[in-house]
C-alpha cells in the first residue's frame, strides 16, 4: 500500500521568507500523481500544486514550487516571500491512476508578521 | 460554478441517532469520495464510488454506508451515530477519463459532533 510521510509536524516562519515542507512516499509503481493541499482555518481544502511523476521538470505555480526526486521519492514543497494568508496547514497527497488519493498528516505551517 | 456541495456544514447528533450528510457536484466527475478529517490529523478515505451504481470501502467504512444512484449525488450515512465519529467529513470527486488531472475537488466539509 502506499504510504505518504510529512516528518514536519509544525513550521514558523517571518513574513517574506523561503520556506520548505518536506514529504515523502511509498510506492513501486512508476506513473502517478503528487499533489500539495492547503487547508486554511476555514478548512476548505485548496490544490496548491500538482506534479505528474513521468515530467522531470518540477512544477511550479507563482510562489510555489515543488522539488520532486522520483528516484529517492521525495516531493517538497518551496514558498518563496512567504505571506501571512500562506498560515495553513499543508497536505502532501500521492495518487496513483484511478486508485484513491492518500494524504500525508499534514505540516502546520505559520508565518509570522 | 458549485462544484461540490456539502449539507449540512454542522450537525450535533445523540448517540445512536442517524443521519446523512448529502453530497452533489455539477462537474460531470465519475469518481466521488467520502473522507474524514480527525483533529490535527491527514484525511481517511470512508468510501468511494467510480460511477452511478458502484461503490466501494475506502480505509475506515465501518459504521457508515453510501449509495450512488445518479452521477451528481453520492450521499453517506451515519447509522446509530457514536462518539468516535465525531469528525470533519469531506466530500471530494474527480474525473478520470482520457485526459485526467489526477486531483481532487473538494466540498467546504461538514463538522458533525456526537454527543
Amino acid at each position: 500500500a502506499q504510504t505518504v510521510t510529512q516528518s514536519q509536524p509544525e513550521m514558523s516562519v517571518q513574513e517574506a521568507e523561503t520556506v520548505t515542507l518536506s514529504c515523502t512516499y511509498d510506492t513501486s509503481e512508476s506513473n502517478y500523481y503528487l499533489f500539495w493541499y492547503k487547508q486554511p482555518p476555514s478548512r476548505q481544502m485548496i490544490l496548491v500544486i500538482r506534479q505528474e511523476a513521468y515530467k522531470q521538470q518540477n512544477a511550479t505555480e507563482n510562489r510555489f514550487s515543488v522539488n520532486f526526486q522520483k528516484a529517492a521519492k521525495s516531493f517538497s514543497l518551496k514558498i518563496s516571500d512567504s505571506q501571512l494568508g500562506d498560515t495553513a496547514m499543508y497536505f502532501c497527497a500521492f495518487r496513483q491512476g484511478a486508485q484513491k488519493l492518500v494524504f500525508g498528516q499534514g505540516t502546520r505551517l505559520t508565518i509570522n508578521p | 460554478n458549485a462544484g461540490v456541495t456539502q449539507t449540512p456544514k454542522f450537525r450535533i447528533l445523540k448517540i445512536g441517532q442517524s443521519m446523512t450528510l448529502q453530497c452533489t457536484q455539477d462537474m460531470n466527475h465519475n469518481y466521488m469520495y467520502w473522507y474524514r478529517q480527525d483533529p490535527g490529523m491527514g484525511l481517511k478515505l470512508i468510501y468511494y464510488s467510480v460511477g452511478a451504481g458502484i461503490t466501494d470501502k475506502g480505509e475506515v467504512p465501518n459504521g457508515y454506508n453510501v449509495s450512488r444512484s445518479t452521477t451528481e449525488d453520492f450521499p453517506l450515512r451515519l447509522e446509530l451515530a457514536a462518539p468516535s465519529q465525531t469528525s470533519v467529513y469531506f466530500c471530494a470527486s474527480s474525473y478520470l477519463g482520457q485526459v485526467p488531472t489526477g486531483e481532487l475537488f473538494f466540498g467546504e466539509g461538514s463538522r458533525l459532533t456526537v454527543l
